[in-house]
């Protein structure tokens, strides 16, 4: 069984910038939720994608979107780059099973995201 | 707006003392994880509880959920270096299929 992995593992961009964030999902797994953590803070929701579409959001501007894969990897885009984005980018893997019910999820390593 | 407060935010104790971290929230949560994070790294779970009052041991580690599922606590016995760490609480509500992340602890315990 292979864990949750994320690319890059840090990353440099300038303000204005467009950046895209990858993450293979946990075998076996079909949601995937991005999280953005800021230094010293807990991580903050952005969304969620379970069988391709976006399955709930977190108070974050459209210029972040996202994408999930047929074989569940996803994708966080993030465009129009400001310095407080910058932060460490998360993402977790987890299983809905039947309706409403989510298993546990685990977390990716996380790319960091410096904004200059 | 659901919100989960931590408390302490910030803990430095000697090895072999004992400590709680508490996690409270004014929202009822389907279930309640605690991580602990490692600088630079993911967080990493420790463990889940559904049940109101539900008690889990993890070695040194024990995690209470509250009757009615709005709070948490961790209490580590013994403390250790390696231990250090910042400890995390999330609730899940099914309704929304989202987590919210507490605060943090930011624990360190010095040999």
């Amino acid at each position: 069984e292979t864990g949750v992995t994320q690319s890059p593992t840090h990353l440099i961009k300038t303000r204005g910038q467009q950046v895209t964030l990858r993450c293979s999902s946990q075998s076996g797994h079909n949601t995937v939720s991005w999280y953005q953590q800021a230094l010293g803070q807990g991580p903050q929701f952005i969304f969620q994608y379970y069988r391709e579409e976006e399955n709930g959001r977190g108070n974050f501007p459209p210029r972040f979107s996202g994408l999930q894969f047929p074989n569940y990897s996803s994708e966080l885009n993030v465009n129009a780059l400001e310095l407080d984005d910058s932060a460490l980018y998360l993402c977790a893997s987890s299983r809905l099973a039947g309706e409403m019910v989510e298993e546990t999820q685990y977390f990716g390593p996380g790319t960091r995201l410096l904004v200059l | 707006t659901q919100l989960l407060e931590q408390s302490p935010q910030f803990l430095s104790i000697q090895e072999g003392e004992n400590l709680t971290v508490y996690c409270n929230s004014s929202s009822v949560f389907s279930s309640l994880q605690w991580y602990r994070q490692e600088p630079g790294e993911g967080p990493v779970l420790l463990v889940t509880v559904v049940t109101g009052g539900e008690v889990k041991k993890l070695k040194r580690l024990t995690f209470q959920f509250g009757d009615a599922r709005k709070d948490s606590s961790l209490h580590i016995t013994a403390a250790q270096p390696g231990d250090t760490g910042l400890y995390l609480c999330a609730g899940f509500t099914s309704g929304t299929y989202k987590y919210i992340f507490g605060t943090g602890t930011r624990l360190k315990v010095l040999a």
